[in-house]
């Protein structure tokens, strides 16, 4: 059973460009989280899906961020013109659906540092 | 909005010694409770849970019980090892399938 993957792991990338990120879940997990953590600070949620559908998001998630799940496996987030105050871990978790108290299961994230 | 308030850190401990990190979270609805921990270099591990008043999570000798009427979910450990050093967040999930709100988390520092 392999865990939630992420990819990249590391990226760096100059003030302006556009990036994205790859989240492959757990196999049987209908649900997919991305959060956001920067240093010395707890993650913070940025949005989730249900299958495909984006059911919620935080007010972090300004327009220049976007997720997708188009067949409700993998999950892309993209963030166009990117900031210094971008730079963080980005944290992908993924749980199954059903009962109180489900479980996430967080991927190792992919550390961005916008220059 | 709800939120959830942990011990600062960092806590240096001896080998052995007794821990407790305090969490208060809300109280807001009925929330299911976690604590999270992550180890140097890698990535957030669940480390226990409890989904109601007055349920104890364990694992790995660590210990939560969910205390509703005092709205907290402190996390002990009655000898702590050198190994446990890590950083331990403490996370309530309020709405099912929701998202978990994190605390600042709390570095852990275990000495030999």
């Amino acid at each position: 059973d392999t865990g939630v993957s992420q990819d990249p792991r590391h990226k760096i990338t100059k003030r302006g460009q556009n990036v994205t990120f790859r989240c492959d879940p757990i196999s049987e997990h209908n649900r997919l989280y991305w959060y956001r953590q920067t240093l010395g600070q707890g993650p913070e949620f940025l949005t989730y899906f249900q299958n495909e559908a984006q059911l919620e998001k935080s007010r972090l998630l300004s327009d220049r961020f976007s997720a997708e799940r188009p067949k409700g496996s993998f999950s892309t987030l993209e963030i166009q013109r990117t900031e210094q105050g971008d730079s963080a871990m980005y944290l992908c978790a993924s749980s199954f659906s059903g009962t109180r108290g489900e479980t996430q299961y967080f991927g190792p994230g992919t550390r961005l540092l916008v220059l | 909005g709800n939120s959830v308030t942990q011990m600062e850190g960092p806590v240096t401990l001896s080998e052995e010694a007794f821990l407790t990190i305090n969490c208060t979270y809300t109280a807001t609805g009925y929330p299911s409770l976690f604590w999270y921990v992550q180890y140097p270099g890698e990535g957030l591990q669940l480390l226990l849970k409890a989904t109601k008043a007055d349920d104890k999570g364990s694992n790995k000798g660590f210990e939560a019980t969910y205390r509703k009427e005092t709205t907290s979910f402190h996390l002990e450990k009655g000898s702590v090892q050198v190994s446990d050093s890590a950083v331990y967040f403490c996370a309530p999930i309020y709405n099912q399938g929701g998202k978990l709100i994190f605390g600042q988390g709390t570095e852990l520092s275990v000495k030999p």
